[in-house]
């Protein structure tokens, strides 16, 4: 069966720190592979999602992911965090089906 | 963009009633939605597949009798919580599907809280 690992499930940092949120998936066939975020209060947002192509997807607010197909691996990155990024973050998976499979999320924390 | 909207937001009920909670697609056509529920500190477990004008593709370990979807039109759909009790208390959440190949996106409603005392 299909699973989604994020390793980190609290991540604490400071304003400007990078921020590196890990998500491995387990499938051997191809795969669509999305990272959703959700602000305190707020639904589920999209962040970027990676469909075929260039493995190195930019999305909103300045974040990126790799997908690294050797590695079964799709980790989120931003360079430089802000407070405002405080959020809990979903990593997700579909494989040959509509069906979205979610990591546990991450929950990352800003300080100013 | 694409926006979901679920009703209502928060509902607490007796044990043993049933319970309707609406999902919409407001400015777009939805043949297909999902429902999830959220447990606390958890991931979104996706309960069932809700497609319009068929019968709903129900998860593993999902009672269909207990959590009965209907999808009547292209942009509504509904989960009814029949008899519900106190471990039927979490966060369901809906999302609709646009879409299709690398244009597909599901965008999600804001969820509704049960508590079922």
């Amino acid at each position: 069966a299909q699973s989604v690992s994020q390793h980190n499930h609290h991540v604490i940092l400071s304003e400007a720190a990078s921020l590196e949120l890990g998500c491995n998936y387990s499938y051997g066939g191809t795969v669509n592979l999305f990272w959703y975020v959700q602000y305190p209060g707020q639904h589920l947002q999209l962040l970027l999602k990676y469909f075929s192509g260039d493995p190195l997807v930019k999305g909103i607010k300045g974040f990126e992911a790799e997908f690294i197909k050797s590695k079964f691996s799709f980790n989120l990155r931003k360079p430089s965090v802000q407070w405002s990024d405080t959020a809990e973050y979903f990593c997700a998976v579909n494989a040959g089906t509509d069906k979205l499979i979610f990591g546990t999320g991450t929950r990352l924390q800003v300080f100013p | 963009g694409a926006v979901v909207s679920q009703h209502p937001s928060r509902v607490i009920c007796k044990s043993g009633t049933s319970v309707k909670i609406e999902c919409r697609s407001l400015d777009f056509q939805a043949t297909t939605m999902f429902w999830y529920r959220q447990f606390p500190k958890k991931s979104l477990m996706l309960m069932a597949t809700s497609n319009e004008g068929s019968k709903a593709t129900y998860e593993q370990g999902v009672e269909k009798d207990k959590f009965l979807i209907n999808h009547a039109s292209l942009t509504l759909s509904t989960l009814t919580v029949t008899s519900a009790h106190p471990e039927d208390s979490s966060f369901y959440i809906c999302s609709a599907k646009i879409g299709t190949g690398w244009r597909e996106t599901q965008y999600f409603g804001p969820g509704t809280r049960l508590l079922v005392l």
